[in-house]
């Protein structure tokens, strides 16, 4: 079955431009992660989704950083009003429903969004 | 200080030694996952322990609790199992806090 997709792969702006990233998690999957990868680093949390109810986004760096999951299935990332320091992967990751307040379930990727910002 | 940390940061090693990636964390956990990174940003899913021991093929993790330490070990290493490889935890949440990963080269 297909994975998780993000698009697009790439997305070169400049700065003060708009962005908007979208995730398709796998199907029937009920929540959603957003993380941020700057170049050499290991990822950092911006937002969890469970089905379409923002659980936290304890990790979004600014109000220029917005994310939504309308319809508990498809989510899109957007920034405004880009900066430099903006540039990164940004990654989602899906996982099916979890057991129990202290379960988890394994995440699964996407390939992630290179966003560069000029 | 990281709530998660890993060692070394860089291994280069020669194919068929044996291989073995470290993680410290510092935070009550409620599970460790063992994740690898290819060149183009994709990350795969190798492990998800809460106690003991796993193995997958070449493959093996291990955490100690007591001691909040992970280890993930290949045995007969293969160029093919270059890459970065990241540690990360649930402490107690559902988003996963990452160590910085640890880039892996095998040369033949």
């Amino acid at each position: 079955g297909a994975g998780v997709s993000q698009s697009p792969r790439y997305k070169v702006a400049k700065r003060g431009q708009d962005v908007a990233l979208r995730c398709d998690p796998i199907s029937g999957h009920v929540s959603l992660f957003w993380y941020q990868q700057a170049l050499g680093q290991g990822p950092e949390f911006l937002t969890y989704f469970q089905n379409e109810a923002q659980l936290d986004k304890s990790g979004l760096p600014s109000d220029r950083f917005f994310a939504e999951r309308p319809e508990g299935s498809v989510s899109t990332l957007k920034i405004q009003r880009t900066q430099q320091e903006d540039s990164a992967v940004y990654l989602c990751a899906s996982s099916d429903r979890d057991r129990g307040p202290t379960s988890n379930q394994p995440q699964h990727f996407g390939d992630g969004t290179r966003l560069s910002i000029l | 200080k990281n709530e998660v940390e890993q060692s070394p940061q860089n291994l280069t090693a020669q194919e068929g030694e044996f291989i073995t990636i470290n993680c410290s964390y510092s935070v009550g956990i409620s599970a460790l996952h063992w994740l690898q990174q290819h060149p183009g940003g994709g990350i795969v899913s190798l492990f998800m322990l809460s106690s003991g021991k796993k193995k997958h093929g070449r493959l093996i993790a291990t955490i100690n609790i007591q001691e909040k330490h992970s280890s993930l070990h290949i045995t007969a290493s293969h160029p093919r199992d270059s890459a970065v490889y990241i540690c990360a935890v649930n402490s107690g949440a559902q988003k996963l806090v990452f160590g910085q990963g640890t880039r892996l080269t095998i040369n033949p």
